[in-house]
């Protein structure tokens, strides 16, 4: 069974730097292209960034708002998938999520894990 | 950057009824990067649709996938009580991804 677990969320002051981790199971992760998508309290989908497998480059994207503040990683020998997040806004609060790019052109998003919260208050 | 539109926000209906929810795109996208979700209150999103009409592995055949082009829907075609849910669409292309501001569905 593919399973997504992430951890690393928290309360953190506007300016700050904090590192969230997926650990994945029940698939090759190493072939796998993997996503980080967030969600604001009560709000909808926002995708953050990708990773591609290093076989195909390990190349990243990111959305435009995080360009520049958050790096996605990954280290293929522990099956672990790492978002750094640096600068951090008030506007970055909301669940995180890993989730696997799969599909046409690594499309779609499934299966996704259960989130880990950040808040950034000051 | 495409933009995605949800409508309606809400739909309220009854069970064993019909629902038809629509999204549609700021520019005409290809269908087979055209995807949905389903969000349950406190829970992870997860996959329904993908490539516009093909449902994912245990999605219920009440659950369909139309259109092309710039619309596309997700029917229910009968409700059941545990469809209740936030409903996103979500699409693909060079410049990234994006996803609808959802469309939420409650048991009238």
């Amino acid at each position: 069974e593919v399973q997504l677990a992430e951890s690393g969320g928290g309360l953190m002051r506007p300016g700050g730097s904090l590192t969230l981790s997926c650990t994945a199971s029940g698939f090759t992760f190493n072939d796998a292209w993997m996503s980080w998508v967030r969600q604001a309290p009560g709000k909808g989908l926002e995708w953050v960034g990708r990773i591609k497998s290093k076989t195909k480059g390990g190349t990243t994207d990111y959305a435009a708002p995080v360009r520049g503040r958050f790096t996605i990683s990954r280290d293929d020998s522990q099956n672990t998938l790492y978002l750094q997040m640096r600068r951090l806004k008030t506007e970055d609060t909301g669940v995180y999520y890993c989730t696997i790019n799969t599909g046409y052109s690594s499309s779609w998003f499934d299966p996704w894990g259960q989130g880990t919260l950040v808040a950034v208050s000051s | 950057e495409v933009v995605l539109t949800q409508s309606p926000g809400t739909l309220s209906l009854s069970p064993g009824e019909r629902a038809t929810l629509s999204c549609r795109a700021s520019q005409r996208i290809n269908s087979d990067y055209l995807a949905w979700y389903q969000q349950k209150p406190g829970q992870a999103p997860r996959l329904l649709i993908y490539a516009a009409s093909s449902r994912a592995t245990g999605i219920p055949d009440r659950f369909s996938g139309g259109g092309s082009g710039t619309h596309f829907t997700l029917t229910i075609s009968r409700l059941e009580p545990e469809d209740i849910a936030v409903y996103y669409c979500q699409q693909y292309d060079s410049r990234g991804f994006t996803f609808g501001p959802g469309t939420k569905v409650d048991i009238k």
